[in-house]
């Protein structure tokens, strides 16, 4: 059974640190590892990563993928009160189909 | 261009009625999935639908159904409906083909209460 564990499960910072977050993973037909932000209701993309070592950034926040050892961390510079949410971590599997296997989500407060 | 688009927003059923969702892929995606988020579960995969053919199809029990039409737009049927079926019933898109690596585009979700 595929398997995406988060960890930690919740965080609390202040403004300005910063904070990295775990995602390991155990899953059949790996295709694809994606970072997910949920503040409210409809979950919005982060990033995708496919390949071991390169990593992703987008402003404040990079990823970065190890196939070898099963991982993925999200990184969150300079933390503001508007980084706080649920960040999810996904697996996409599925040898003919799309199907994304979740983790439970860390849920990340920022606080002034 | 147009999210994807999920109605209804909200929903309030009694127990033992049955339930339908419906979700509006971004145009020109033709794989559909659906996804029931709780806070004891997390997101968990229902099923998944490409040209209207159900190609994997999650741990659920078979009260959960589904069906997608010709256009591409999908519905989800929970039928006699139990109090652990409230949820956030989450519909995601993609442009997936084979040998393609692609980001999901997910609605806003329907809040399905069961009383």
């Amino acid at each position: 059974e595929d398997k995406v564990v988060q960890s930690p499960l919740s965080l609390v910072v202040h403004e300005g640190d910063t904070v990295t977050l775990n995602c390991s993973y155990e899953v059949t037909n790996f295709r694809s590892l994606l970072w997910y932000k949920q503040e409210k209701k409809a979950p919005t993309f982060l990033f995708m990563l496919t390949s071991s070592g390169i990593e992703k950034k987008s402003g404040r926040l990079s990823s970065i993928l190890d196939k070898k050892e099963l991982f993925s961390i999200l990184n969150i510079t300079a933390t503001q009160t508007g980084d706080s949410a649920v960040y999810l971590c996904a697996v996409v599997s599925g040898a003919g189909s799309y199907q994304l296997t979740f983790g439970k989500g860390t849920k990340l407060s920022v606080i002034p | 261009k147009a999210g994807v688009t999920q109605t209804p927003r909200y929903l309030i059923k009694t127990r033992g009625q049955q339930v339908t969702l419906s979700c509006s892929p971004i145009s020109g995606h033709r794989s559909v999935s659906w996804y029931q988020q709780t806070p004891g579960q997390g997101l968990q995969f229902l099923f998944e639908y490409f040209s209207e053919t159900q190609r994997n199809k999650g741990n659920f029990p078979g009260r959960f159904s589904g069906r997608q039409f010709s256009n591409s737009r999908s519905e989800m049927n929970v039928s006699t409906l139990e109090l652990g079926d409230s949820a956030l019933y989450l519909c995601a898109s993609t442009p997936w083909g084979q040998g393609m690596n692609t980001e999901a585009f997910f609605g806003q979700g329907t809040r399905l209460t069961v009383v």
